[in-house]
């Protein structure tokens, strides 16, 4: 079936090296895609988000690039921190008109001083 | 203005029994969906509800049913609890579409 999947299951960085998060999907009528945060005992947290009509956008220290053509997402952190260390997940609205996420399996992000 | 709260924080029942969870969205958000999440893994999508009625419903069996106030808060049930039925179970509220927003979420184990 139609499925959000990722290449890496654990990332490990220094502080301050610049983290690329990389995901596959596989349901092309996505037009919706999120990146989020979760750290141990709490909810997935907002990262940043992009539609299918864009290939690229920038928050603060973060960026998700948008390759429809490989149905490919990547998130990338820039100086990354002890405090970036968290599972993060990418997700996709499957163009169902409503809010409806199906999600990865997540990647472990560590950092190291 | 508050997140979106849910109760209880911890619940422990036993296989068979009923399991009742709450979700109380972000003030204006009319929209609530909820998300099992089994250890090492992504959530998965339950049920979403906008202006109280079900918008979408993900693979789960019938024992799961779930249902939205007037004031958009929202119930979550699961009956005759199995063991994989253990989880966390995130409520997330939003306007309509786009960015959710997640409670911390209930951690449920069933013995």
């Amino acid at each position: 079936g139609e499925s959000v999947g990722l290449h890496l299951p654990t990332l490990s960085v220094q502080e301050g090296d610049n983290s690329i998060i990389n995901c596959a999907y596989s349901n092309s009528a996505s037009d919706y895609f999120i990146w989020y945060k979760q750290e141990s005992g709490k909810g997935p947290q907002f990262i940043i988000d992009i539609r299918s009509n864009m290939d690229k956008r920038q928050g603060q220290r973060v960026t998700v690039l948008l390759n429809k053509t490989v149905k490919h997402l990547s998130l990338q952190i820039a100086a990354t921190q002890p405090g970036d260390s968290a599972v993060y997940f990418c997700a996709e609205n499957g163009n169902s008109g409503y809010s409806t996420l199906t999600f990865g399996k997540g990647t472990m992000l560590l950092v190291s001083p | 203005d508050a997140g979106v709260t849910q109760s209880p924080t911890h619940l422990i029942k036993t296989r068979g029994q009923q399991v009742t969870l709450r979700c109380s969205p972000i003030s204006g958000h009319k929209s609530v969906s909820w998300y099992q999440q089994v250890l090492g893994q992504g959530p998965q999508f339950i049920f979403q509800y906008y202006e109280k009625e079900e918008r979408g419903r993900g693979n789960f069996p019938d024992r799961f049913s779930a249902r939205q106030f007037p004031n958009y808060s929202s119930e979550l049930n699961v009956n005759a609890l199995l063991l994989g039925d253990s989880a966390l179970y995130l409520c997330a509220s939003s306007w309509v579409m786009g960015e959710q927003y997640f409670g911390p979420g209930t951690r449920l184990t069933v013995t």
